[in-house]
């Protein structure tokens, strides 16, 4: 079975500064990866995925995460924050070789201050 | 194309009491699910299904039941209400295709008294 620690309950951050939300996963076999974002009171919503290839992937709103096999870590960055992206965020894993089933982290909530 | 949608949005029950939550896509996805978010322990996973007629358990099931009887539906019935059961639920659903994206509802917050 896997797991996934995220390590940070919640990040207070100011506008316009860098964030970084740490992600660390287990698992005995090769897995896809994946950051959900989920805003105030609605569902979640894939921010951006690492299937296969290059380590670094990105979302259409700036934030990055970079696979690293070797930390078993998929850890989600933006380099400057605007309010609108206060929201609490998932990162999750899916054993490449079985089924379509996700396992979540515990969630990161980001609050960003003006 | 409404996505994924979830009834009702809220809902108060009794201890003991039953109730069917309802999921419906009209992405003509496969795979569905049912997960429940408590704080600080993210989504878990409570049923899932790879197909009409088709249902299996997933990390927490007790409790639970569910019925695909139609490809764009899925329901999570409780029989017997417990306050542990309190919780916000999240329908998802997924095309058949590997690492594809799961798509959610907007969640059924549920209190159990």
């Amino acid at each position: 079975a896997q797991s996934v620690t995220q390590l940070d309950s919640q990040v207070p951050v100011f506008e316009e500064a860098p964030v970084e939300l740490r992600c660390n996963y287990s698992s005995s076999v090769s897995v896809y990866l994946f950051w959900y974002v989920q805003y105030p009171n609605q569902g979640l919503q894939l921010l951006l995925k690492y299937l296969s290839g290059s380590t670094l992937v990105e979302s259409i709103n700036g934030f990055e995460a970079e696979f690293n096999k070797s930390q078993t870590s998929f850890h989600l960055r933006k380099p400057s924050v605007h309010i609108s992206d206060t929201a609490e965020y998932f990162c999750a894993v899916r054993r490449k070789a079985a089924g379509n089933k996700l396992t979540f982290g515990g969630g990161t909530r980001v609050l960003v201050k003006p | 194309n409404a996505g994924v949608t979830q009834t009702p949005k809220f809902r108060v029950l009794k201890t003991g009491q039953s109730m069917t939550l309802l999921c419906a896509q009209d992405m003509n996805h496969e795979y569905m699910y049912w997960y429940r978010q408590d704080p600080g322990m993210g989504l878990r996973l409570i049923h899932y299904s790879v197909g009409e007629g088709t249902t299996a358990k997933g990390e927490v099931p007790d409790g639970y039941n569910v019925s695909r009887l139609k490809k764009q539906n899925f329901l999570l019935g409780l029989e017997s209400a417990a306050p542990s059961q309190t919780s916000v639920y999240f329908c998802a659903s997924s095309a058949l295709v590997l690492g594809e994206t799961q798509y959610f509802g907007p969640g059924t917050r549920l209190l159990v008294l």
